[in-house]
Formats: structure tokens, C-alpha cells, sequence
């Protein structure tokens, strides 16, 4: 069995502190990395999706790298605000995914 | 609007009366998916699709069934439920495997 695993499982900041979280997955035969952001009473929705080992992507203060050789990937929020609060959830590809159990990120005002 | 839809959306049924939950998707996706999401243990998939008529089990695929005959519709078939059946299901679909991944808006299901 394949093992996500993420890291912390939950965290709280402050308005404007900016975070980050970890996902390790196995580093043998490495297909894809998935991130999702989960808001509550929602759907998953997907951020990133990172195939090359050194890859970095951005979408706005969110970023994500990805490190296939030693099998993790840091997601990084800038500048939190309360509209980040959500489940963050990564997952190894390709086909039967494997998500991790989240990491659940609450930004206080 | 590209949108993954399912039905029903809640669902309270007993022990051993069979139950489908549909799920079809209107991006023209080869690949479809069954998640189950309960507390504490993240999304589990239960079966996936490729394509038309072909379809693998996941990580939790025992007491379920699916099908792929149509491109846009894969159902989620519950021969006989059981309580340990309750969960959320979510559908998701994209272009390919390994793809970024569309879900639809979850169906609460409960068996008494």
C-alpha cells in the first residue's frame, strides 16, 4: 500500500502570517502530485497538479514544490487571510489516487 | 458551465436494499472516480475509470459495483448497503489519469 502522508494535521494562524505544510509520498515510481483545497460543506478543488521533480507552481499567494527523488512536496500560503481557511489535501497519481488525510488550515481575523 | 453532477444528493436507506447514486460529467472526460470520505481517514477511492467500458477497483472497492457504458456517466452501485457503507461519496472526473481532477458535489448516504 502506497502512503500519503501530510503533515501538520491541523494548524492555526494569524491574518497575514504566512504557512506552510508538508506531503510525503513514496519516491518509487512517481507519476503525478496533486493539491487540493477543500472548504467546508464543499468540493475538493484542485490547485496544483506537479509532474517534474524540482517543479514549482504558483496560482496568486498560493505555491507549491515538489521533490520526486526524496518523495515530499511544501505547499506555501503567503499572507494568509480567513478566506485560505480549508482542508488542504495532496495525492499521488496516476490512476488509483491516493489521497492524504489533510491538513486543516484555520486563519483567525 | 463544466460541472461534475451527482444524484441524489442525501440519501437515509436500510440495510440490503440496493441503491444507485449517478454521477455524469459534461467535460467529455476519459477518466472517472468514486471517492468515500469519512472522518479522520481523508478521500479513499473505490473504483476508477479509463474509458467506455473500462473500470479498476481502488483502495475500497468491496461492496460496491460501477459501470462505464456511456463517456459521461458513471454510476456507483450498492447491491446490498450496509451501516458501514454511511459516508460521503464524491465523484470526480478529468481529461486523463493523473490529470487535475473535477468533483462533484458529494452525496451523504446512510444506511440504518
Amino acid at each position: 500500500i502506497l502512503n500519503v502522508e501530510q503533515s501538520p494535521q491541523s494548524l492555526h494562524v494569524q491574518e497575514g502570517d504566512s504557512t506552510n505544510f508538508t506531503c510525503s509520498f513514496p519516491s518509487s515510481n512517481f507519476y503525478a502530485l496533486h493539491w487540493y483545497r477543500w472548504e467546508t460543506a464543499k468540493s475538493p478543488e484542485a490547485l496544483f497538479v506537479m509532474t517534474l521533480n524540482g517543479d514549482e507552481k504558483k496560482k496568486g499567494r498560493i505555491s507549491a514544490t515538489l521533490n520526486t527523488k526524496e518523495g515530499y512536496s511544501y505547499l506555501y500560503i503567503k499572507g494568509s487571510q480567513p478566506e485560505d481557511s480549508a482542508t488542504y489535501l495532496c495525492a499521488f497519481g496516476p490512476n488509483d489516487m491516493r489521497f492524504g488525510a489533510g491538513t486543516r488550515l484555520t486563519v483567525k481575523p | 458551465e463544466a460541472q461534475v453532477t451527482q444524484n441524489p444528493r442525501y440519501l437515509i436507506t436500510v440495510t440490503g436494499k440496493k441503491l444507485t447514486v449517478t454521477c455524469s460529467q459534461n467535460m467529455n472526460h476519459e477518466y472517472m472516480s468514486w471517492y468515500r470520505q469519512d472522518p479522520g481517514l481523508g478521500l479513499r477511492q473505490i473504483y476508477y475509470s479509463m474509458n467506455v467500458e473500462v473500470t479498476d477497483k481502488g483502495d475500497v472497492p468491496e461492496g460496491y459495483k460501477v459501470s462505464r457504458k456511456e463517456k459521461r456517466n458513471f454510476p456507483l452501485i450498492l447491491e446490498s448497503p450496509s451501516p458501514n457503507q454511511t459516508s460521503l461519496y464524491f465523484c470526480a472526473s478529468s481529461r486523463a489519469g493523473g490529470g487535475e481532477q473535477y468533483f462533484g458535489p458529494g452525496t451523504r448516504l446512510t444506511v440504518t
